[in-house]
């Protein structure tokens, strides 16, 4: 299968509503980045993880590399939280940053 | 996020003409990699570099396309006859490229448009 699988391939969330993003992992990853890309197609990063959970603000993203899975959690959405957002992972003893397909998310007023 | 540059922003270019992107890396960052995004969907690796040299690129790179860091504060990627297929986003990042340091921060890209 894919290396990086993402999940889901779209979203639409309310204002205020809470929901997760997923990547599985078809091996073990070192580590993973979470981005958002805006309607400009600018990449931010939100999160670089190495293992465990990390926090900032409403967003939190969680690695395990051994069950070879990645999340990103957002509460209270909010309209600017709409764009893309992409999971990034790079295997052991590897370089090349392997991406997810995306999620489109839509933040609905 | 850190400050890696491409220019231009925007290119417009015809078909069978030649086109380039510059990237200039954060700095202090060793490792270079470009990626091309179509419409808004995954980003497919180009190229990555390694203290100025190419470690590893895609086929399409080695046969239709020029891709140097010639110092290591700029890195330009090149097509050299320009086809339809190639209108896209082109995303150019760089990171400290040493152990845990591996985090890559992105440029605003390059829009191509191949008419």
């Amino acid at each position: 299968g894919m290396p990086v699988e993402q999940n889901p391939p779209a979203l639409s969330l309310y204002e205020g509503a809470d929901s997760g993003l997923r990547c599985n992992f078809s091996t073990t990853m070192k580590s993973v980045q979470w981005f958002q890309q805006n309607h400009r197609g600018r990449l931010i990063t939100l999160f670089y993880l190495a293992q465990g959970t990390k926090e900032n603000g409403r967003l939190k993203s969680t690695f395990n590399s051994k069950e070879r899975y990645s999340t990103l959690h957002i509460k209270d959405a909010q309209l600017e939280d709409s764009g893309t957002y992409f999971c990034a992972a790079e295997r052991a003893n590897a370089y090349k940053v392997i991406f997810g397909k995306g999620t489109h998310l839509h933040v609905l007023p | 996020d850190a400050a890696v540059t491409q220019k231009p922003r925007y290119l417009i270019k015809m078909k069978g003409q030649e086109a380039e992107m510059k990237c200039i890396p954060e700095k202090g960052h060793t490792a270079v990699f470009w990626y091309q995004q179509k419409q808004s969907k995954e980003l497919k690796f180009l190229i990555y570099f390694q203290n100025q040299q190419p470690l590893d690129q895609i086929d399409m790179v080695k046969e239709r396309f020029s891709a140097v860091c010639p110092s290591s504060s700029l890195c330009s990627l090149g097509i050299r006859t320009c086809e339809a297929e190639d209108s896209a986003l082109y995303l150019c990042s760089s990171s400290q490229g040493t152990g845990d340091n591996e985090r890559l921060f992105f440029g605003h890209g390059t829009k191509l448009s191949v008419l």
